[in-house]
């Protein structure tokens, strides 16, 4: 069956490190993959796409790498700070039609100041 | 310009009691998603609707749920009979039309928390 998995732990880093996040997916095949940002109480706020026929994609300090043959994406925010403290979920579509994303867990990131 | 507004964003209701949870998305937007999230879990989903329309039902519980997105007037996503299992953070969502381009960017609501006592 289709499952996506994102770092299985909180995630607690310092200030000003790069946090780096991870999302493992199997037998599944994605035309496109998408990370969004959850705060406590809140809906989930969009941050980056990437396609399939992309490697890496950036937004200000934000990073995606999206590597289909190891079926994995991660996700690095530099100079990190309290404030990116949030919920990060990722989330895939599957190729050949538009249809319902299909959303990881999450990773939950504590930025230390 | 007004996001997907959901409401109530809190309800509480007794066993056997019927839960009504309304979702209007953002303007232009003719496609709504309806997900639920329990406590440390992911985002489920549950139906996709266009105007008049159900796209997708296939994580719709098949007895007591039922969703709608009529004409005029907000999404509905109806839970009749609940019972404590049915206490999560509801969710709704909307994109704009779709096409062969649109990638399928969701945006979402501030979700309703329904309360089973």
């Amino acid at each position: 069956s289709q499952k996506i998995e994102q770092n299985s732990e909180a995630l607690n880093i310092q200030e000003g490190k790069t946090a780096t996040l991870t999302c493992n997916y199997t037998n599944y095949s994605p035309a496109y993959l998408q990370w969004y940002r959850q705060d406590p109480g809140r809906g989930p706020v969009f941050l980056l796409l990437i396609r399939e026929n992309e490697k890496e994609k950036r937004k200000e300090r934000l990073k995606v790498t999206f590597d289909t043959t190891l079926k994995q994406s991660l996700f690095h925010i530099t100079a990190s700070q309290p404030a990116d403290s949030a919920t990060y979920l990722c989330a895939l579509a599957p190729s050949g039609s538009a249809r319902q994303l299909t959303f990881g867990s999450g990773t939950q990131l504590t930025v230390l100041p | 310009n007004a996001g997907v507004m959901q409401n109530p964003r809190h309800l509480v209701r007794r066993r056997g009691q019927e839960a009504r949870l309304r979702c209007s998305p953002m303007k232009g937007h003719s496609h709504v998603y309806w997900y639920r999230q329990l406590p440390e879990e992911g985002l489920k989903f549950m139906v996709y609707l266009q105007k008049e329309n159900i796209i997708d039902e296939s994580g719709m519980p098949k007895e007591r749920f039922s969703a709608e997105f009529p004409k005029e007037g907000p999404s509905i996503l109806r839970i009749q009979q609940v019972v404590r299992g049915d206490s999560a953070a509801y969710f709704c969502a909307s994109s704009p039309r779709r096409g062969e381009r649109n990638t399928g960017e969701l945006f979402f609501g501030e979700g309703s928390r329904l309360t089973v006592l």
